[in-house]
């Protein structure tokens, strides 16, 4: 059974700083990886999405990557933003192609 | 495009009661989930339809819970004779055909007291 690890649980940066989020898998068998926002006491919002034959996506100031051969994925933020603070959360297909199985989620307060 | 839309946004209900939620996936997508989620925790799947075929449940999804689809279209969840262990944020999503990228609602927070 795939579980999912966010580390770490909570990070608070001040404004300007790069930083990585850490998703890893118990089960290597990653089939499509998919990286999400979501801000207190709201749904989830896509960032990113990696399938099964790539390597990594990048969208603006983010970008994900994804190693099947260690099971882990991870989150990079360019030049963090107080608009950046949410919970970020990342989830694998590997449950079967029509459900995702969710990590815990990151905090990420980022501090003018 | 109007997104993943969810009704009511918030219920408060007494353990016992009966209550329904409402979702309204993307109108060309397919395939609609629902994910509960508790405070602190990523969310955890509890069923999954595709058009109006009821395709997997999770055994999270109790007896007391029931999900619809009737015309592929939106989705009703039920929870019935309501726990306080009920409480939490339930999460609808939808994607389209031969896609992964699921498109959250924005969640009914349920609180059972």
């Amino acid at each position: 059974k795939q579980e999912v690890t966010q580390i770490p649980a909570a990070l608070s940066v001040p404004e300007g700083e790069n930083l990585v989020l850490n998703c890893s898998f118990t089960d290597s068998a990653i089939y499509n990886l998919q990286w999400f926002r979501q801000d207190p006491g709201k749904g989830l919002t896509s960032l990113l999405l990696i399938q099964s034959s790539q390597r990594e996506q990048t969208s603006g100031r983010l970008n994900a990557s994804l190693d099947k051969s260690s099971g882990r994925s991870t989150l990079y933020i360019a030049a963090s933003q107080p608009g950046d603070s949410a919970t970020y959360l990342c989830a694998d297909f590997s449950g079967g192609y029509n459900k995702l199985i969710f990590g815990a989620g990151t905090r990420l307060a980022v501090h003018p | 495009d109007t997104g993943v839309s969810q009704n009511p946004r918030h219920k408060i209900t007494k353990r016992g009661q009966n209550v329904t939620f409402r979702c309204d996936p993307i109108s060309e997508h397919n395939r609609l989930y629902w994910y509960r989620q508790t405070l602190g925790q990523g969310p955890e799947f509890l069923t999954y339809f595709q058009n109006e075929a009821q395709l997997e449940k999770s055994r999270l999804l109790s007896d007391r819970f029931s999900a619809e689809r009737p015309k592929g279209s939106f989705s009703t969840l039920e929870i019935q004779r309501t726990e306080q262990g009920d409480s939490a944020m339930y999460l609808c999503a939808s994607s389209g055909v031969g896609s992964y990228n699921l498109y959250f609602g924005p969640g009914t927070r349920l609180l059972v007291l």
